[in-house]
């Protein structure tokens, strides 16, 4: 069995400012890792992911993320908000590709970037 | 670039009544997903879908729910007789034969049952 923990509902932060959205993740076999956007009345929207090898992804606008398997997180960045992060942040995690790799996901971070 | 698309955007339906929630997922793509979002809530597996038949399914998906490949390019998600539960964002995703993991999810159907 999988699950996600993404603690907290609501991040702020000011543009230029450092973006941390922590994600910890339970599972049974070594994980995939993904994390997906959501803006205003869209579908989800694929950061990054990590399934094997380098430790720190870097994703789409800027993102990245650090897979700690000692911890379980798989906690999101970005050096420097922009208004245009504004969104609902989603951590999920999946088995190994195989048929049954649904996604578990988290029940979401929602972030505000102030001017 | 490819796109997963979803119909319609905003579906009203009174209770008791079907509904058919439709996809068309990546054209080269052979896993199909749907997943469902109550509002304030997580986004929730419904069922997994290849080689023609399910590969899993949540505890959500009761016999109330179904799901099919019509054709080649179609995958749709029908619900029998809707409660008011089922009030929700219902999002279509697809995946690529050997691909790692992804998953490339569609606008979403937003369902409001009355």
């Amino acid at each position: 069995a999988q699950s996600v923990t993404q603690l907290g509902s609501h991040v702020s932060v000011s543009e230029g400012a450092l973006v941390l959205l922590r994600c910890n993740y339970s599972s049974s076999v070594p994980p995939y890792l993904f994390w997906y956007v959501q803006y205003p009345n869209q579908g989800l929207q694929l950061l990054l992911k990590y399934t094997t090898g380098a430790t720190l992804v870097k994703g789409i606008n800027g993102f990245e993320a650090e897979f700690k398997k000692s911890e379980t997180s798989f906690h999101l960045t970005k050096p420097s908000a922009h208004m245009s992060d504004a969104a609902e942040y989603f951590c999920a995690v999946s088995a190994p590709t195989g048929a049954n790799s649904k996604l578990t996901f988290g029940k979401g971070i929602t972030l505000s970037v102030r001017p | 670039e490819p796109e997963v698309t979803q119909t319609p955007s905003h579906q009203v339906t009174q209770m008791g009544q079907e509904v058919i929630l439709r996809c068309v997922p990546i054209s080269n793509h052979l896993y199909f997903y749907w997943y469902r979002q109550i509002l304030g809530q997580k986004v929730e597996f419904l069922v997994s879908f290849y080689n023609n038949e399910i590969s899993e399914k949540s505890e959500i998906f009761d016999d109330q729910f179904s799901v099919e490949r019509p054709d080649g390019s179609n995958f749709t998600l029908k619900i029998r007789s809707t409660k008011l539960e089922d009030s929700a964002m219902y999002f279509c995703a697809s995946r690529a034969y050997g691909g790692l993991g992804e998953q490339y999810f569609g606008p979403g159907t937003r369902l409001t049952v009355t």
